[in-house]
């Protein structure tokens, strides 16, 4: 089945605790992107990448941190998560960037 | 650069019509419509490129108007489960800025 999974789903942590959030595609997309989503705010970009070992900052990339070793992951980084950090996290992948994006399931991140 | 989508939220009675509108300030290449139901992941409904071509999903449609930049949604006879957020992504026809830019969304809720 062709999919975009996080992980985890959810995830309590600390201020300063680094975390990783995985995300990984099994349709051989080159584009994959990630998302935080706050009420009233929609979905906002973090970072993106165009293919292996391309990536660049989205609209609000401060405090992350991405990499794309291999074309099928593409993990995001908190290096020291903070309370604005707290958010619903999406990871979507496309062929290209303008095409449909197909989006995982979110991971619901708290920082306290 | 944002697209502005209208009205930001409709409360419907099943079986009702609604339209849900995406204005862009700059020319649009392609309109991309999804909807998310709460906690959900967007779920991809279509995509209109430009050339004002209307597509179609059951009872659902959409319409660009590439003269007024704007993309219109529209649901007919609506169900229960049509209910949640409906965003639209634009991309633009000029510039570098290739990826999607996304609306804050219309909150649609169908009532029995």
């Amino acid at each position: 089945e062709a999919q975009v999974t996080q992980n985890p789903r959810y995830l309590i942590t600390v201020t300063g605790k680094k975390l990783t959030v995985t995300c990984s595609q099994n349709m051989n997309h080159e584009y994959m992107s990630w998302y935080r989503q706050d009420p009233g705010l929609g979905l906002r970009q973090i970072y993106y990448s165009m293919n292996v070992e391309v990536t660049d900052k989205g609209d609000v990339p401060e405090g992350y941190k991405v990499s794309r070793k291999e074309k099928r992951n593409f993990p995001l980084i908190l290096e020291s998560p903070s309370p604005n950090q707290t958010s619903l996290y999406f990871c979507a992948s496309s062929p290209a960037e303008r095409d449909t994006q197909y989006f995982g399931p979110g991971t619901r991140l708290t920082v306290l | 650069q944002q697209p502005v989508q209208s009205p930001q939220a409709v409360i419907l009675r099943e079986g009702e019509d609604a339209v849900i509108n995406c204005s862009s300030s700059k020319a649009l290449y392609s309109v991309h419509w999804y909807r998310q139901k709460h906690g959900e992941a967007p779920v991809f409904l279509m995509i209109l490129l430009k050339g004002g071509e209307q597509k179609g999903h059951e009872k659902i449609s959409a319409s660009f108007n590439e003269k007024k930049q704007q993309s219109s949604l529209y649901l007919t006879a609506s169900q229960l489960s049509y209910s949640g957020t409906y965003f639209c992504g634009t991309a633009f026809n000029a510039g570098n800025n290739r990826k999607l830019i996304w609306g804050l969304g219309t909150s649609l809720a169908v009532n029995p």
